[in-house]
This record gives C-alpha cells, structure tokens and sequence, in this order.
C-alpha cells in the first residue's frame, strides 16, 4: 500500500510568519512530489514541484526533498490569510503505473 | 498553462438516473486522465486512470460497471454516473497528463448531488 501521510492540522499561524507543512511517503521509488492548494470547494491547484533532493524555492514558497528520509515540506514565508486553504502533498508513484497518491492535507488558517 | 476543462461545474440529477461527466485538456494532449471523487474534509481518491484508446484501470472498490469511463480522444475523457443514489453525491475531479511529462492538471471539478 503506498501511502501518503500529512498532518491533517489544523495548522494556525499570524499573518506574516512562517507556515511549515509536512508530508511522509512510503514508496521510497517514488520520483516525484507535489504540492497542491485546495480552497473550500474547489479544485486543486499545483503550487511546487520537486524532483531532487534539497530545497526549491518560487516566490514565497519553498518545497524541500529528503528522499533519505522520505520526507517533504513546504514553507510558506510571509503567510497572507489568502494563503488560508488545505494543502495536499502528492507523490507520483514508481513504475509504470504514472498515478498521484495523495495525502489527506493539511488545514491551514493564517490569522490577520 | 495547461488547461484542463470539466462540464458540468455542478449537476443535480434524481435517484436512479445516469449523469455524464466530460474532461478537456484544451491546450495539450492528454495521453493519461486520471478520475478522483472527493467526499467533504476528505481527501481526492482516485477512482480510475484512464489511457486514450484503451480501457480504463479502475481502483480497488470502484465499480466499473456503475462508473463508465471513456477516453475516446486525446483531449476528451468522460465519466458516466450510472444508476446515481445520493452516496454517490461527491466532488468529482479529473486531471490530466501530457506524454512523458510529469505535471499533472486538474480540471475545475464537478458537484454531483443526487436527489
């Protein structure tokens, strides 16, 4: 059973602090990771991709790789309440079957 | 970007009706289409992957015969509710991805509520 696991929050911090996400995986194949946006009702949107271990950085967003450790987080710097959402990890699973595997997200809340 | 496209965005059909569910990617061919149901506060569940041209790969405890999908073209994938009972009142969501590419695209979503 491959398996993505998140913390499934709620996670709360102030307006302009640093949100961490974290996300573990069980497939130690899997190549590829994602994070995903969703707001109440709506569809996810992508936010980051990372492929390689380390850190990756677009704007105020950074998504880190340990593959080691099967581990991935997003930071959130300067969080804004429109960053208010539930965050989905995803893996994209090994072999031949090209699927996302996602976890159960994380409720984040930015208080102004 | 890539754009994926669903229709309808909501549907409400009565008890015991089919109600198709149409995918467009509208700016790339869309080799794989993947199908997710998402209940409240739940996460997506992939339901089915699907290939253009061959049959779809359901996942485990989802019933092909209730849940008919096609992907007759590389842009085009659907999804067929059959014989709906209000349990199958979800969000439903496709997403798509393009030749060896590993980003995945998701469409805007369907609210199916069965009545």
């Amino acid at each position: 059973q491959k398996e993505v696991e998140q913390n499934s929050g709620p996670l709360s911090v102030p307006e302009g602090a640093i949100a961490s996400l974290n996300c573990t995986y069980s497939d130690r194949g899997s190549q590829s990771f994602f994070w995903y946006r969703q707001y109440s009702g709506k569809s996810p949107e992508l936010i980051m991709f990372i492929y390689s271990n380390g850190d990756k950085e677009d704007g105020r967003f950074t998504a880190q790789l340990n593959k080691a450790s099967q581990y991935v987080s997003l930071l959130i710097r300067d969080s804004q309440p429109s960053d208010s959402a539930t965050y989905l990890c995803a893996v994209f699973s090994s072999g031949s079957a090209r699927q996302l595997t996602f976890g159960s997200g994380t409720q984040l809340t930015v208080l102004p | 970007g890539a754009v994926v496209s669903q229709h309808p965005s909501r549907v409400i059909c009565k008890s015991g009706t089919s109600v198709k569910i149409e995918c467009r990617s509208l700016d790339f061919q869309a080799t794989t289409m993947f199908w997710y149901r998402q209940f409240p506060k739940q996460s997506l569940m992939l339901m089915a992957t699907s290939n253009e041209g061959s049959k779809a790969t359901y996942e485990q405890g989802v019933e092909k015969d209730k849940f008919l999908i096609n992907h007759a073209s590389l842009t085009l994938s659907t999804l067929t509710v059959t014989s709906a009972h209000p349990e199958d009142s979800s969000f439903y969501i496709c997403s798509a991805t393009q030749g060896t590419g590993n980003t995945i695209y998701f469409g805007e979503g369907s609210w199916l509520t069965v009545v």
